[in-house]
């Protein structure tokens, strides 16, 4: 499913260093999730956003994790000073063209060296 | 808040035989429930669902059951295929609270043997 874009695919970072995971859900949809999925585990609620507003942030890391939607331009999920715990698969969702099915983009792979 | 239990967490059956994976959650709030398949490094992909006003979904060789006052619901996959090997999360929200947060399952690891 092409519509919901992220970016880089695949990003390898050194410890200390800061990442940027970018999210450009469908056009007109205002929302975005972001989960974590550690390797061989679970998807993990992160926060949800809507354009320009956290609505929910209670899965993220109180430190060195925050999250944007700007009017303008992608959903961010930056991870300062990475750890090498921080590496896992990130993928944004939105609403997809059915219910209240979730459609994922194709995920963000960090890997923190 | 939710909290959502799978089981198992790995199952290999042979290749034309069925399986069934298993959910329970604890808010009798919820009231939308679905199914997400997700092949190796690939992104988790929506299957099934079900709402909570019907009992049964069926879709070709998939179905899921819903049991609201034992707060559980099935995956029923039938004549399986080495394709359908892949983790799968089912998943459990209100979605009458407005914030479609998910709250995912742990993961079935499903091995069909050819």
């Amino acid at each position: 499913n092409a519509g919901v874009m992220q970016n880089p695919r695949h990003l390898v970072r050194r410890r200390g260093q800061e990442a940027r995971l970018r999210c450009s859900p469908m056009k007109g949809h205002s929302h975005v999730y972001w989960y974590r999925q550690l390797p061989e585990e679970g998807l993990k609620f992160m926060v949800y956003l809507q354009k320009e507003n956290i609505i929910d942030e209670s899965g993220m890391p109180k430190e060195r994790f925050s999250a944007e939607f700007p009017k303008e331009g992608p959903s961010i999920l930056r991870i300062q000073q990475v750890v090498r715990g921080d590496s896992a698969a990130y993928f944004c969702a939105t609403f997809g063209d059915t219910n209240y099915g979730y459609t994922f983009g194709s995920g963000t792979r960090l890997t923190v060296v | 808040g939710e909290n959502v239990e799978q089981h198992p967490s790995t199952l290999s059956v042979q290749e034309g035989d069925s399986a069934v994976i298993k959910c329970t959650y604890s808010d009798s709030a919820s009231n939308y429930f679905p199914w997400y398949k997700q092949e190796l490094g690939k992104r988790p992909q929506l299957i099934i669902d079900i709402r909570s006003n019907v009992g049964e979904k069926k879709d070709q060789r998939i179905a899921v059951t819903l049991n609201k006052t034992a707060k559980h619901f099935s995956l029923h996959i039938t004549e399986t295929q080495p394709e359908d090997s892949a983790v799968y999360f089912c998943a459990a929200i209100d979605a009458t609270s407005g914030t479609y947060k998910y709250i995912f399952g742990t993961g079935t690891r499903l091995k069909v043997l050819a």
